[in-house]
């Protein structure tokens, strides 16, 4: 079955880089999302990478995938107050004629000056 | 704003009762999915919907149940409300019936309390 597994807090200081890590461990080929949760908000979509790339950068974004060990890190350049926050990974499978997104707990970002 | 829409924002209900949350799928998309996030069981895949067929079923209850319309808007309903029902109740659409490349955008979500 799946499971996917983050830590639960990453607290950085403004302007330094954010690593935030999760671990899946579906087997099959899959694409792997981070979506970003903000207070009282609903989830926004950042980025995704499917199974067999190792590196996808989008500006301040890098992903980069192991999939030996089957693991995801989002890394968030020059980290800013604005980027406080949730942050689910999620591990999209095939389930019935349809598919299914499987989230991790969540990693809090907490953006100190 | 992703384009999906859900209403209310809101919902405030008593044990025993029933509600509807509905949810309107971006311009375009054909399916719909239904997702719970609470507390203690993080966020839960619920059920999907496409072009109007159920596709795919997760953990849901047997309180509770959903539908799409032909104009692919979709509710949920939640029956026989417990307490441990309160959550926040995601909708997300996409464009196709779900292959593993079909991206989800998510609503704001409906916060339901249960007293």
């Amino acid at each position: 079955g799946e499971d996917v597994e983050q830590s639960l807090f990453l607290s950085v200081r403004e302007g330094d880089s954010s690593v935030i890590n999760c671990t899946y461990t579906d087997s099959s080929s899959t694409y792997l999302y981070w979506y970003k949760q903000e207070p009282g908000a609903g989830l926004q979509l950042l980025t995704y990478i499917f199974s067999n790339m190792d590196m996808k950068q989008d500006q301040r974004l890098t992903v980069l995938l192991n999939k030996k060990d089957k693991h995801l890190s989002l890394r968030i350049a020059d980290t800013q107050t604005g980027d406080s926050a949730i942050y689910f990974c999620a591990e999209s499978t095939v389930t019935g004629g349809g598919n299914k997104l499987t989230f991790g707990t969540g990693t809090q970002l907490k953006v100190e000056l | 704003d992703s384009g999906v829409t859900q209403t209310p924002k809101h919902l405030i209900t008593a044990t025993g009762q029933r509600v509807t949350l509905r949810c309107s799928p971006r311009s375009g998309d054909l399916s719909v999915y239904w997702y719970q996030q609470s507390l203690d069981q993080g966020l839960q895949f619920l059920i999907q919907y496409y072009n109007g067929e159920e596709r795919a079923k997760g953990n849901i209850l047997e309180r509770f149940s959903a539908q799409q319309f032909p104009d692919l808007h979709s509710e949920l309903n939640l029956s026989s409300l417990e307490l441990g029902d309160s959550a926040l109740y995601f909708c997300a659409s996409s464009v196709a019936a779900g292959g593993l490349t079909d991206t989800q955008y998510f609503g704001p979500g409906t916060r339901l309390t249960v007293l």
